[in-house]
């Protein structure tokens, strides 16, 4: 079974600054790694996903950036926050394709003011 | 546009009553639908529905896709207070994608 390892659990930015959120896999080998975002009310948006090192796709336009520098370590990134990005974020990992078992990491929930 | 839609938004039910929540969806290249239940944090995985009319069980939790009429229900019996939760309908796709619908909030009372 995965763990997936996400922090800060929470974190309070003004807008403008910048974001780096961290994720790491533990129990498994080149994982499928997500981000996702969950803002109030509302359903899960994917983000990134990732399916090895280097390697990120986006989904949707928007000021934040993925990285994945290592197999088991995946970046949620920003240069300049904005009070849009608050919300619940969460990184996923999956072995193989994504319609397999999700692993979820506990979550960061970020406040831009 | 690949979308997913989850009803009722909310729910309110006593102890022992059996609920269905439903979720919709309208995706591209459908791969699987799968369920979550969220409760404080991060989801956890409940159910992943691939084929028709192959009903999935756990204890008191049941779900069942149609996918000709793109659909699936989550059946919880003799509900209890600690199913209290948000329950995620998900749809995987073939593009490497899970789109989520916007969840069901479940409240249990005793």
């Amino acid at each position: 079974s995965q763990t997936i390892h996400q922090w800060p659990a929470t974190l309070v930015q003004p807008v403008g600054s910048p974001l780096s959120l961290e994720c790491t896999v533990e129990g498994t080998s080149n994982p499928n790694l997500y981000w996702y975002r969950q803002a109030a009310g509302r359903g899960l948006q994917l983000l990134f996903y990732s399916v090895g090192i280097g390697q990120i796709s986006s989904e949707v336009p928007q000021n934040l950036s993925a990285s994945r520098p290592q197999d088991r370590q995946f970046i949620l990134s920003s240069k300049k926050l904005l009070l849009s990005d608050s919300g619940f974020y969460l990184c996923v990992s999956s072995r193989g394709l994504p319609y397999n078992e999700q692993f979820f990491g506990p979550g960061t929930r970020l406040t831009v003011l | 546009e690949d979308k997913v839609v989850q009803s009722p938004l909310s729910l309110v039910v006593h102890e022992g009553d059996t609920v269905t929540l439903n979720c919709s969806y309208e995706v591209t290249n459908f791969r699987s639908l799968l369920w979550y239940k969220q409760e404080k944090k991060a989801p956890t995985f409940l159910f992943m529905l691939t084929s028709s009319g192959i009903e999935k069980k756990s204890g008191r939790l049941s779900s069942i896709l149609d996918k000709k009429e793109l659909f699936s229900i989550l059946n919880i019996t003799a509900t209890q207070t600690g199913d209290s939760a948000v329950y995620l309908c998900a749809v995987g796709t073939g593009a490497n994608n899970l789109f989520f619908g916007t969840g069901t909030r479940l409240t249990v009372i005793p």
